[in-house]
């Protein structure tokens, strides 16, 4: 049962424009999101989050949106930069829950040059 | 701190084998988490644990899995008897006390069964 669904598997942009990637989740209980960065041979690592207090969150070039009616959050990276081509996981949790966190299956950003 | 550390990085065995995978979590930390990376199905949480008690390991795919944390610094995943498709990245990762807190992962072990 994927509770957290990345429909694109992959997405290529130019460097210097934005990039947008996509999760959506399906558990109302969830209230917490996370996007973690994966570059190859290595684990993945954190990105940035948001709690469901909030619709937006930015870091820099990273923004995360959350539509919480939709059940659905966004990652906005502007201007991409060949230097983020990764995988990137949408991740989230439940807050009072047991800590535990449920992954998307990843999206693949090239950023080309 | 060195971070999650797992071992070992690659193992290829055949068939039939057992295979055990190994973590030592982030000093401090006290939830661990095990993790199975594949191409159709992402990152597949297997089983966590906290303060070394085992909350939920309905991850675990099938009996030939098991997964032991018998003190707060390390973990074993085991696979017995290992098949073609357990070939996987395996990833460990541990956060710290408090719901909903990052977790940082270990670099994985890349299994290859065949």
């Amino acid at each position: 049962d994927q509770q957290v669904k990345q429909n694109s598997p992959s997405l290529s942009v130019q460097e210097g424009r934005i990039s947008i990637l996509n999760c959506d989740y399906t558990n109302s209980m969830f209230d917490y999101f996370l996007w973690y960065k994966k570059y190859p041979a290595e684990g993945p690592t954190f990105l940035i989050s948001i709690s469901s207090i909030k619709d937006k969150n930015e870091d820099g070039r990273f923004t995360v949106f959350l539509n919480k009616s939709a059940k659905h959050l966004s990652l906005h990276i502007v201007p991409s930069q060949p230097g983020d081509s990764a995988v990137y996981f949408c991740a989230a949790s439940a807050v009072g829950g047991n800590n535990d966190m449920r992954f998307g299956a990843g999206t693949r950003l090239t950023v080309k040059p | 701190d060195a971070g999650v550390i797992q071992s070992p990085r690659h193992e290829v065995t055949e068939m039939g084998q057992e295979v055990t995978l190994r973590c030592k979590p982030i000093s401090g930390h006290n939830s661990l988490f095990w993790y199975r990376q594949t191409m159709m199905r992402g990152l597949e949480l297997l089983i966590y644990f906290n303060n070394n008690v085992p909350i939920d390991d309905s991850g675990m795919p099938e009996d030939r899995f098991s997964a032991k944390m018998p003190n707060a610094s390390f973990s074993t995943l085991k696979i017995q008897p290992s098949e073609p498709r357990d070939s996987a990245v395996y990833f460990c990762a541990s956060s710290s006390p408090g719901t909903g807190t990052e977790q940082y992962f270990g670099p994985g072990t890349r299994l290859t069964v065949t």
